[in-house]
């Protein structure tokens, strides 16, 4: 059965930085690409960034090229999403997807979320 | 990197039909067969629903279906039940390895 598990969201100062992990089981993640996808509060869904199955590449969002990082570890068949830089804007539930086999744009399963705060 | 436009809400009866348009431009909807839904109940995550446009995941109901023309691509629920009440989230390819979602659709079973 695959399963994702988001954690190390927390409530941080604006300007400050935060890593968050997702666990995945059921599957290896060396296979599929993965996926960050953010939903604000009481708002809609915003891709944020994706890593390809062999870690050579990454894909951001416009909004947070230069200050989020995504990585991966084969070891621990797990995804990380670094966040530095923090803005107000950036608070949102984080969710870890996992991409559909290729050729394939959706997102198969999902993360249950983490929830980030960036408020002073 | 602009949002596709969804309706904000629609309702329906149980047994009806409703559908759910999801409008972009050729650089994402009209370009590529890559557009997936998915379901939202309060307080959980994400499900995907449809996939590749019209595709179905293994447990999905066959009462939704989706279809594709031009720029716009649009999700119908056939035989509404109250579980459908949800919202609904369509996504497109748009291009270099980026994808973009709607803004969310509130379905109400009436």
């Amino acid at each position: 059965e695959v399963q994702l598990v988001e954690s190390g969201g927390d409530s941080v100062q604006p300007g400050g930085s935060l890593r968050l992990s997702c666990a995945a089981s059921g599957f290896s993640i060396s296979y599929y690409w993965m996926s960050w996808v953010r939903q604000a509060p009481g708002k809609g869904l915003e891709w944020v960034a994706s890593i390809k199955q062999d870690g050579g590449d990454q894909y951001y969002v416009d909004s947070v090229k230069g200050r989020f990082t995504v990585s991966r570890d084969i070891v621990k068949n797990s995804v990380s999403l670094h966040l530095h830089s923090l803005r107000a804007e950036d608070t949102a539930v984080y969710y870890c997807a996992k991409v559909g086999q290729l050729p394939a744009a959706h997102f198969d399963f999902w993360g249950q979320g983490t929830l980030v705060t960036v408020s002073s | 990197q602009s949002a596709l436009t969804q309706p904000r809400s629609v309702s329906g009866s149980p047994g009806q039909s409703v559908t759910i348009s999801c409008t972009g431009t050729s650089n994402d909807v009209g370009g590529y067969n890559f557009v997936s839904w998915y379901q939202q109940h309060p307080g959980k995550a994400p499900k995907l629903m449809i996939y590749d446009v019209t595709k179905r995941p293994s447990g999905v109901p066959d009462r939704f279906s989706g279809s594709k023309s031009g720029n716009s691509a649009s999700l119908t629920i056939f035989g509404l039940q109250a579980e459908d009440e949800a919202d609904y989230f369509c996504c497109s390819y748009a291009g270099s390895h980026t994808v973009v979602f709607g803004g969310g659709t509130r379905l109400t079973v009436l």
